[in-house]
């Protein structure tokens, strides 16, 4: 079956650094996404890993490893407007059907 | 450019109404997703549409669920029979043809509310 996991919610304080979790089975994997959503929002793109490891961009990094079926999104800096939604997405292989998992709501505190 | 854009933003109906939902994809995107999210839930795949290719078809609830894709860009979502527990936000994205991450960019959603 496809089963994707992530905590339900966490709490940071604003200027630290945290880590959101995502543990995925799926029949297949081409490829891992980040989603970011504000309440009452459309998801916009954060980050995609296909391959074990880290890529950074600016505040926001991934990490994946695929034989552990496992991923990260690590926030940095953190500032308000980071309280939103964060969703994990697993692509099926060979096609474009991608399966999300119930987002981690995440609030920034002063 | 113009993004992906639904409409209605807002539907309310009676139960047992049927309704449609439209999504304009963003000009030149071949592939076209619909996914359902209920309140603090996250999204549920419906279908996809890829080129030409036949849709993926597998994520739609039940047979009173269905999508049309006309020409390779506006589709409509057609849910006959509504039921209270179809209302959700309804959200449609489109991803370019080429490129590795073929992410997907979101419209804004329709709100749906059956009474």
């Amino acid at each position: 079956g496809q089963n994707i996991d992530q905590p339900t919610e966490m709490t940071a304080t604003e200027g630290a650094i945290v880590q959101i979790n995502c543990t995925y089975q799926t029949s297949g994997f081409n490829g891992l996404f980040w989603y970011q959503q504000h309440a009452g929002e459309a998801p916009t793109f954060l980050s995609y890993n296909v391959l074990d490891g880290l890529e950074e961009k600016g505040r926001f990094s991934s990490f994946l490893s695929r034989s552990k079926g496992y991923s990260y999104l690590l926030l940095k800096e953190l500032q308000m407007k980071d309280s939103a939604s964060y969703l994990c997405a697993v692509r099926d292989t060979g096609g474009f059907k991608t399966i999300f998992g119930a987002g981690t709501r995440l609030f920034v505190k002063a | 450019g113009a993004g992906v854009s639904q409409s209605p933003s807002n539907k309310v109906t009676e139960k047992g109404k049927d309704v449609e939902l439209r999504c304009d994809p963003i000009s030149g995107h071949t592939a076209l997703y619909w996914y359902r999210q209920s309140l603090g839930q996250g999204l549920e795949f419906l279908i996809y549409f890829q080129g030409n290719s036949a849709p993926d078809k597998s994520g739609l609830p039940s047979d009173r669920f269905s999508a049309e894709r006309t020409g390779g860009s506006v589709s409509t979502l057609t849910i006959q029979r509504t039921q209270q527990e179809d209302s959700a936000v309804y959200l449609c994205a489109s991803s370019p043809p080429s490129g590795g991450a073929k992410t997907q960019y979101f419209g804004p959603g329709t709100r749906l509310t059956v009474l």
